[in-house]
Parts: structure tokens; sequence; C-alpha cells
């Protein structure tokens, strides 16, 4: 099964970029979307196919993907951002997460 | 606007069985997929599986196969998920979330969580 790869944690201060990373073998080929989840809350879909950005979502979100690593970027970081973040990917019919990265905004 | 509503937190025995509700609203419901993904406490997000609510398709994670039921009403726009011969390991919080990208692989709207508790 494919497995998605994240660090268990990356921290940031306010106002600076946080990059949070999701290997998998050649994900580059395949749409990746990430989600934000804060405590006790259901989860946000704040990037898709890569880099598409919901209605509502700050433009300081953005999003790549290529090779063996996607990488979700959060520009100007705010004490809200404070979350877990999680990738996932639609693989073989199923869906796949990443074990998720908590942001901790220092 | 769209919501997705789930019932209430449950506590079960072990080897019993779960019906978790998802009423949706705001939007068609026959017109999206509703996946479920579920969540132990201080754990990631694991997905159990697809439904279809206009043709009754369903797709389940290999973990849950034979354990795991979706089904939907489509007259009060609501979909079910079942999960039977319950032990301590499924005691989570459980999600619906409608299908938002293509064939439903990824969701943009999710419901408030169902607890799941199982002890004896």
């Amino acid at each position: 099964s494919y497995v998605l790869t994240q660090p268990p944690s990356v921290s940031v201060a306010p106002g600076k970029t946080a990059r949070i990373t999701c290997g998998g073998n050649n994900i580059g080929s395949k749409s990746v979307h990430w989600y934000q989840q804060k405590p006790g809350q259901a989860p946000v879909l704040v990037i898709y196919y890569d880099s598409d950005r919901p209605s509502g979502i700050p433009e300081r979100f953005s999003g790549s993907n290529s090779g063996n690593t996607a990488t979700l970027t959060i520009s100007r970081v705010e004490a809200g951002d404070e979350a877990d973040y999680y990738c996932q990917v639609w693989d073989s019919s199923l869906w796949v997460f990443g074990g998720g990265t908590k942001l901790t905004v220092l | 606007q769209v919501q997705l509503v789930q019932s209430g937190a449950e506590v079960k025995k072990p080897g019993a069985s779960v019906k978790v509700s998802c009423k949706a609203s705001g939007y068609t419901f026959t017109s999206y997929d509703i996946n479920w993904v579920r969540q132990a406490t201080g754990q990631g997000l694991e997905w159990m599986g697809w439904m279809n609510p206009n043709s009754g398709n369903t797709g389940y994670a290999q973990k849950f196969q034979g354990r795991v039921t979706m089904t939907r009403n489509t007259s009060i726009s609501t979909a079910y998920m079942e999960l039977s011969s319950l032990r301590s390991e499924d005691t989570a919080v459980y999600y619906c979330a409608r299908g938002y990208c293509s064939g439903g692989s990824c969701s943009d709207y999710w419901g408030q969580g169902t607890l799941v508790t199982v002890s004896s």
C-alpha cells in the first residue's frame, strides 16, 4: 500500500514561513490534498490538487508537488495557524493520509 | 450553506455494532460522494471508505472489509456508517465528509464528528 511520510512536528516564529513536507514514492504523479485540523475540530481542506485553494483559505497557504515530495507552505505565519496538518492522496481507489505534522508557532 | 450534521456520541460494549448517521443539507445529496474517516484520541486520520449516494455503490478500506457497511436514505439526505464486532481499538471520533475532488478524492465539508466509545 502507498505510504505518505510527514515530519511529526515543525516549529516557526510568527511572521516567518513554514514548510511542511509529505513524502511518497513518485508523489509528483498524484494529486495531493492538505487538511488543517485544530484541537477538538473537524479537518478543514486548505489545499487541493497540489496547489489550489478553496474559497476562504488565505493566500498565505500554498502548495507544490514534484518528484517524491509535496510541500505545504504557509507564509507570514500567524498564531491561529497552529494546528495539525495532514496530506492526503487518492491511490488505488482509496484515500491515504500522511501521519500528520503538528505546526507550533513559537 | 452546506452542512453535514452527525448523530450523537455512543457508548458500546465489545462485540456490539454502532450506526452513525450524517444528515446533509444545503446541496443536492445525490451529487457528491460521502467519505467516512475516523480518528482515535491523539492519533491521525484514518479513511474507512466511501459511498455514492446516487447509486449506493461503496468502497471500503481493506482494514474494515467485512465489518463496515455504508448506506443511505436519499429521501432524508442522510448517510449511515455501521461498524460491527466492535473492539476497544474502535474507540474514536468518526467523521463523514463530502467528496469534492474528482472521484470524491478529497473532501471540502466535514461533519462535526461522532465519538464512539467501546468499553465493557
